[in-house]
């Protein structure tokens, strides 16, 4: 059974490009989360998707950033016109079910290491 | 405040022994916690959780949590240098998860 997977696992931005970043949650799972970690920091929750719905954005800047999760295929997260202080690992989880399971485990997927150069 | 806070470390212990890891949380409201395992340049890796008062076990890991102290702990005995990794503490509220940053353990072989 396969775990949460993303792609690509490393990435590599010169500043003002795009970056995209995938992310496919585990089997049976429909509940997608990002979060950053950013260089000698701790992790950071940005976006919390449903299958096309997105639930909670309220950790992700409010320029330059986007996510969704489309009803086929990969979780996407967007980063336009990068900037080096983008540069972190981000992470994907994926869980079961959602709010009200107060003890949901989320599961991380290996991270999209992104540079900007 | 921050939300989470585990002491800092970092925490070297001897093989064998045990590494007892600290943590405290800020919402008391807060119903779920978890301790993840992050080896260098990997993702973090569920090892435990608790949502009920009191001690729970697996292997060589107990967690332990206190509601009314807003405490979680995480002893891990008989130490392996495999085991040597940062440990982040997490609570979640709804489906966010907190991290603390995080206590760095080396076990000396």
């Amino acid at each position: 059974n396969a775990g949460v997977m993303q792609n690509p696992r490393h990435l590599v931005r010169r500043r003002g490009q795009e970056a995209r970043l995938r992310c496919s949650p585990m089997k049976g799972h429909s509940h997608v989360y990002w979060y950053r970690q950013l260089p000698e920091e701790g992790l950071k929750f940005m976006v919390y998707l449903q299958k096309e719905n997105i639930i909670d954005e309220s950790g992700m800047p409010k320029e330059r950033f986007s996510a969704e999760f489309p009803k086929e295929g990969p979780s996407i997260l967007r980063i336009q016109q990068v900037v080096r202080g983008d540069s972190a690992a981000y992470f994907c989880a994926s869980s079961p079910s959602s709010a009200g399971a107060s003890y949901n485990e989320q599961f991380f997927g290996p991270g999209t290491r992104l540079t900007v150069l | 405040q921050k939300e989470v806070e585990q002491n800092s470390g970092p925490l070297s212990v001897p093989e064998g022994a045990i590494a007892s890891l600290n943590c405290t949380y800020s919402d008391r409201g807060s119903q779920s916690f978890f301790w993840y395992r992050q080896y260098s340049g990997k993702s973090p890796e569920l090892i435990m959780f608790i949502y009920s008062n009191g001690d729970k076990e697996d292997g060589r890991f107990t967690a332990q949590l206190n509601k009314a102290s807003q405490y979680v702990s995480l002893l891990i005995r008989d130490s392996q240098p495999s085991d040597s990794a940062t440990y982040l503490c997490a609570v979640i509220n709804d489906y966010k998860l907190s991290f603390g940053a995080g206590t760095t353990v080396t076990v000396r072989a």
